[in-house]
């Protein structure tokens, strides 16, 4: 079973619209969460974080259920620059090294169409 | 703030030729920096984590002789693609971490292509 799993997609949508992804996780002992987004051949950027009690920016809607071990991101109100790929991110927590280690999900490939 | 670079951001090269990558902190010192390999439609996969001054811990799988890591100062490290095959092709990614955060700065990547 992957570690952080997630719907390929696409999601094809048309502006206006309101789309959700979804992100299960398998490790119990995950530490924080993450969205980030990815455009196409460009480096992830990061969306926002996840907590526990859900946290909005602007359209954006993210929340983390620990019971579940379930992810969710809600896109409101969807525009044309929407479009990318959007990666579910968990971070294990530190290493032996001092560092912490992140797992990034496949990605959910959103297109917002006119 | 916390700019991370990446040199060069695409590369082609024959069969069996080396290849080296370079990631570049540019206005913070990383005491920490994180190589990642990202095949089409897949997830990024951590490759190796190098602290500065010391030996990268490589992830499971990834050959540490194939993939040379040196992270000899707190703004640059380098990834060797020794030997490098077509099945190397990838987009490879770097990040880094500094003192004052555990945030992951990532870097523009760089596009390999081995023909």
């Amino acid at each position: 079973r992957k570690e952080v799993e997630q719907d390929p997609g696409p999601f094809n949508v048309p502006e206006g619209a309101t789309v959700a992804f979804n992100c299960t996780y398998s490790n119990s002992a995950s530490q924080s969460f993450f969205w980030y987004r990815q455009d196409c051949r460009k480096e992830p950027k990061l969306l926002m974080s996840v907590y526990s009690s859900g946290n909005e920016d602007g359209r954006f809607t993210a929340q983390l259920n620990r019971a579940s071990q379930y992810i969710s991101l809600l896109i409101r109100d969807s525009k044309l620059s929407d479009s990318a790929t959007y990666l579910c991110v968990v971070n294990m927590g530190k290493f032996s090294g001092g560092y912490n280690k992140l797992i990034f999900g496949a990605g959910t490939r959103l297109a917002v169409h006119p | 703030g916390a700019v991370v670079s990446q040199h060069p951001s695409r590369v082609i090269c024959k069969s069996g030729t080396s290849v080296k990558i370079e990631c570049r902190s540019l206005d913070f010192q990383a005491t920490t920096m994180f190589w990642y390999r990202q095949f089409p439609k897949q997830s990024l996969m951590l490759m190796a984590t190098s602290n500065e001054g010391s030996k990268a811990t490589y992830e499971q799988g990834v050959e540490k002789d194939k993939f040379l890591i040196n992270h000899a100062s707190l703004t640059l490290s380098t990834l060797t693609v020794t030997s490098a095959h077509p099945e190397d092709s990838s987009f490879y990614i770097c990040s880094a971490t500094g003192l004052a955060t555990d945030t992951q700065y990532f870097g523009p990547g760089t596009r390999l292509t081995v023909l």
